[in-house]
């Protein structure tokens, strides 16, 4: 039972760089999330997808962009990474808008 | 203003005694509210959820929200060192992306 799986787990890129970060849940929630988590700014949601085959931008979207593959798997790009993107970022899910949210264990992301 | 207010500690309890972690929050439609733990270098975990003024006990946890007061806490009895974390608050407003979080309070539970 995995629960959110998330990979990889840490990961430096250079500025300009692109990358895609993967996201799956054996769960069979319907909504899937992004988030950066930052000290002193909490978390911050980037996109969601609120059921399969549908994508909307959270709260700081600029520089990402998302896929929702299929119920499974909710992946983030970075077109172009920059140190502003460095940061801690975690996938979750939940069965629906009033549920809690389960996470994955976080990306470790450093962009020089 | 931030939408969700906690304090950040580090809140220091003698193992045994009750923790009480607070939160405010702003909008005052919100409908849900949640609390995680969050160990250090770990994601967050849900523990508790709480939809109607009120408290709401599982275990040694207590969710106590007051709608009017714009209020919710979470009380942890008989704390253990393995209690010591960041608590996280979470307030939902309705719609997928209107899930707001706090930025935590740490909480040490000394032996």
């Amino acid at each position: 039972n995995a629960g959110v799986t998330q990979t990889p787990k840490f990961q430096v890129l250079k500025t300009g760089q692109s990358m895609t970060l993967q996201c799956a849940q054996d769960m069979n929630h319907n909504s899937m999330y992004w988030y950066r988590q930052d000290p002193g700014m909490g978390l911050r949601l980037i996109y969601y997808s609120a059921s399969e085959g549908t994508t909307d931008k959270g709260e700081v979207p600029n520089g990402y962009n998302v896929s929702r593959l299929n119920k499974r798997e909710f992946s983030l790009r970075l077109e172009s990474a920059a140190p502003s993107q460095t940061s801690v970022y975690f996938c979750a899910s939940s069965p629906g808008q009033r549920s809690g949210y389960t996470f994955g264990s976080g990306t470790r992301l450093t962009v020089v | 203003q931030k939408e969700v207010e906690q304090n950040s500690g580090p809140l220091s309890v003698p193992e045994g005694a009750i923790a009480s972690l607070n939160c405010t929050y702003s909008d005052r439609g919100s409908q849900s509210f949640f609390w995680y733990r969050q160990y250090s270098g770990k994601s967050p975990e849900l523990i508790m959820f709480i939809y109607s003024n009120g408290d709401k006990e599982d275990g040694r946890f207590t969710a106590q929200l007051n709608k009017a007061s714009q209020y919710v806490s979470l009380l942890i009895r008989d704390s253990q060192p393995s209690d010591s974390a960041t608590y996280l608050c979470a307030v939902g407003a309705g719609g997928y992306q209107k899930v707001t979080f706090g930025t935590g309070t740490k909480l040490q539970v000394i032996p």
